[in-house]
């Protein structure tokens, strides 16, 4: 069974760095794309970028260019999401999620989800 | 890239079809055949319903079906239950981004 299982709900200062987690299991976790997406409260979903563990290509949406870096540990199989300076707009909740297909198309669809990091950022 | 428009609601008593629309762009829902759907409880992470406009994940009722015409595609829910009360979003791959639909709030009246 495939499963991700991200890293507990964070509160953090504007201007502060943050890493949230996102760690696979149940399939080989190098052989697929993972992605990120936002939502903010009580908004829609926002992809954010993919991440190949298997070769660690990554591609961010032009929305979150230079904004966030996306990476991943294929030893422990585990996906990562960061900022080097977090602002107020950055509160929201995070998923990461598996692409199933690794095609010409992507990212194409999201197919097995984790269950969110919230992230909020107050002084 | 925007957001692909959907309906912001939409209802039906149980046993009724509801269908939402999901509105793109040749850059995206009428260029591909990459549109999928997604169902989104509150609290709760997205679930894949729909991809590659009609086709369903192994678990997924086939009372969800899909379908594309042009720039719209459509999830289409029969035999309305009350646990398909929903948020519902669509997404599209779009020149090599990904975009999301703005929602729509299914109601189970």
């Amino acid at each position: 069974e495939v499963q991700l299982v991200q890293s507990g709900a964070e509160v953090k200062k504007p201007g502060e760095s943050l890493k949230i987690s996102c760690k696979g299991s149940g399939y080989n976790f190098i052989s697929y794309w993972i992605g990120w997406v936002r939502q903010m409260p009580g908004k829609g979903l926002e992809w954010m970028g993919i991440f190949y563990p298997g070769d660690s290509d990554t591609r961010y949406s032009p929305s979150f260019q230079g904004q966030v870096t996306i990476s991943a540990d294929k030893s422990i199989s585990t996906a990562y999401l960061q900022w080097s300076s977090l602002k107020a707009s950055d509160t929201a909740m995070y998923y990461c999620a598996t692409i199933p297909n690794s095609g010409s198309y992507l990212p194409d669809t999201f197919d097995f989800w984790g269950q969110g990091t919230m992230v909020t950022v107050s002084s | 890239q925007s957001a692909l428009t959907q309906p912001p609601s939409a209802s039906g008593s149980p046993g009724q079809s509801v269908t939402i629309s999901c509105t793109g762009t040749s850059s995206d829902v009428g260029g591909y055949n990459y549109v999928s759907w997604y169902q989104q409880y509150p609290g709760k992470a997205p679930k894949l319903m729909i991809y590659e406009v009609s086709k369903r994940p192994s678990g997924v009722p086939s009372r969800f079906s899909g379908s594309k015409s042009g720039n719209t595609a459509s999830l289409t829910v029969s035999g309305l239950q009350a646990e398909d009360e929903a948020d519902y979003y669509c997404g599209s791959y779009a020149d090599s981004n990904y975009v999301f639909g703005t929602g729509t709030k299914v109601t189970v009246l």
